[in-house]
């Protein structure tokens, strides 16, 4: 039982679509994480935020866009995604203390 | 260079073998250091973390060597259970960095 979730669990849009995934957990973490699992690469990290600030963008494209209103709650904007975005993103949380994520199911994004 | 890389796998082994994972990192700042469990179509799971000292936790051992850059697995007596790909994770400063992941198949 994952106290990370996300939704929804799967997506399949257009190029020219606007949607959002949404993470929320109550583990009381106060760093929160998006990944992109592409198949037969390694999860990219793609933000960080760090009690709400972001703190990471790691050269993703603004057709992706995070956004984190609070500490339990992070977001990814999408629009004109191309399908080689087609992947599964990942959020996650952060244990400060142990050092040890906390994963999300998963949003499983096609983009046709 | 990759800033974490892994052996590439796949590895194919029978139940009740020692199997062993390599991984190195870039950034020699890095601060801490895991090892994480990804089954199939599921999420990553912390599998252990890994100290400079060396830690074993029942049949799994971990290494790092922070001259070489240098984590390693070792998994004995391997069960059907075990397997998955194991990811090497590098942090700092919550920066957290995931080799590609070595996939592990045990067979009867």
């Amino acid at each position: 039982e994952t106290g990370v979730t996300q939704t929804p669990r799967h997506l399949v849009m257009g190029m020219t679509n606007k949607k959002s995934l949404k993470c929320e957990q109550h583990l009381g973490h106060n760093a929160m994480y998006w990944y992109k699992q592409s198949a037969k690469k390694p999860l990219e990290l793609m933000f960080v935020y760090n009690f709400k600030e972001q703190t990471e963008n790691n050269s993703v494209p603004s057709r992706f866009s995070p956004e984190c209103p609070n500490s339990s709650h992070l977001f990814l904007h999408l629009h004109t995604l191309q399908p080689e975005d087609s992947a599964l993103y990942l959020c996650a949380s952060l244990e400060l203390n142990t050092g040890e994520l906390f994963f999300g199911e998963g949003s499983r994004l096609t983009v046709l | 260079r990759k800033e974490v890389e892994q052996d590439p796998g796949p590895f194919n082994v029978p139940e009740g073998a020692t199997v062993a994972f390599n991984c190195t990192y870039s950034n020699s700042a890095s601060q801490s250091f895991f090892w994480y469990r990804q089954d199939c179509r599921k999420e990553p799971k912390l599998l252990m973390s890994v100290y400079s000292s060396g830690n074993e936790d029942g049949r799994f051992t971990a290494q790092l060597n922070r001259a070489s850059q240098y984590i390693s697995l070792l998994i004995r007596d391997s069960k059907l259970s075990d397997s998955a790909t194991y990811l090497c994770v590098v942090n700092m400063e919550n920066d957290m960095r995931f080799g590609a992941g070595t996939r592990l198949t045990v067979k009867p």
